[in-house]
């Protein structure tokens, strides 16, 4: 069965902050993944999947994040956090087997203080 | 506006009693699902429907149930059989198959007193 793991419960971060959210996962075939963003009071949006190619993508706002398959992971990045990235930060894996079905991680809470 | 629209955003019962929520979409979306977030454990899969006429249950379906008669509407009954059914409810949709990014619409909270 599949499953993403978040280590990351909360982290805390001062304005202008580098981040890195990690994200691993379980399934040995051929995934897609994805990082949703939940801000204060809004729906989860996207904010960058990786299907193929590049192993680097980029999103928006300035995240980015990197998928090594070697070690399952697709680590989420920022080099300068700003106070409006405050936000639950969920990452999913979609297995390629079929069903279009996304397992979630258990999201960390970014809080960025000004 | 195309878009996901989840109705009511809040709503209170009192226990056992059944509640709908309903999710309407507008994307020509073929696939849609239904998921729960509780705090510190994600999102959890309840039911999913790949096409009209036609929905498998997720991972937590015990005390819910669905119908997906149209392929704009996806309600979700809640009913007195689900043990803890106090949640935020997201409704989402995806053009189907393998790959496909799912977009989420805006929740619904209920709380059952």
């Amino acid at each position: 069965a599949q499953s993403v793991s978040q280590h990351n419960h909360h982290v805390i971060l001062s304005e202008a902050a580098s981040l890195e959210l990690g994200c691993n996962y379980s399934y040995g075939g051929t995934v897609n993944l994805f990082w949703y963003v939940q801000y204060p009071g809004q729906h989860l949006q996207l904010l960058l999947k990786y299907f193929s190619g590049d192993p680097l993508v980029k999103g928006i706002k300035g995240f980015e994040a990197e998928f090594i398959k070697s070690k399952f992971s697709f680590n989420l990045r920022k080099p300068s956090v700003q106070w409006s990235d405050t936000a639950e930060y969920f990452c999913a894996v979609n297995a390629i087997t079929g069903a279009n079905n996304l397992f979630f991680g258990t999201g960390t809470r970014l809080t960025v203080i000004p | 506006d195309g878009g996901i629209t989840q109705s009511p955003k809040y709503l209170f019962r009192k226990e056992g009693q059944n509640v709908t929520l309903s999710c309407e979409q507008n994307l020509n979306h073929d696939a849609m699902y239904w998921y729960r977030q509780d705090p510190g454990q994600g999102l959890r899969l309840i039911y999913y429907s790949q096409i009209v006429n036609d929905f498998q249950k997720g991972d937590i379906a015990e005390g819910y149930s669905v119908s997906r008669e149209k392929k704009e509407s996806f309600p979700l009954t809640v009913t007195s059989a689900q043990k803890n059914p106090t949640a935020f409810y997201l409704c989402a949709s995806s053009t189907g198959g393998d790959g496909n990014t799912i977009y989420f619409g805006e929740g619904s909270w209920l709380t059952v007193v």
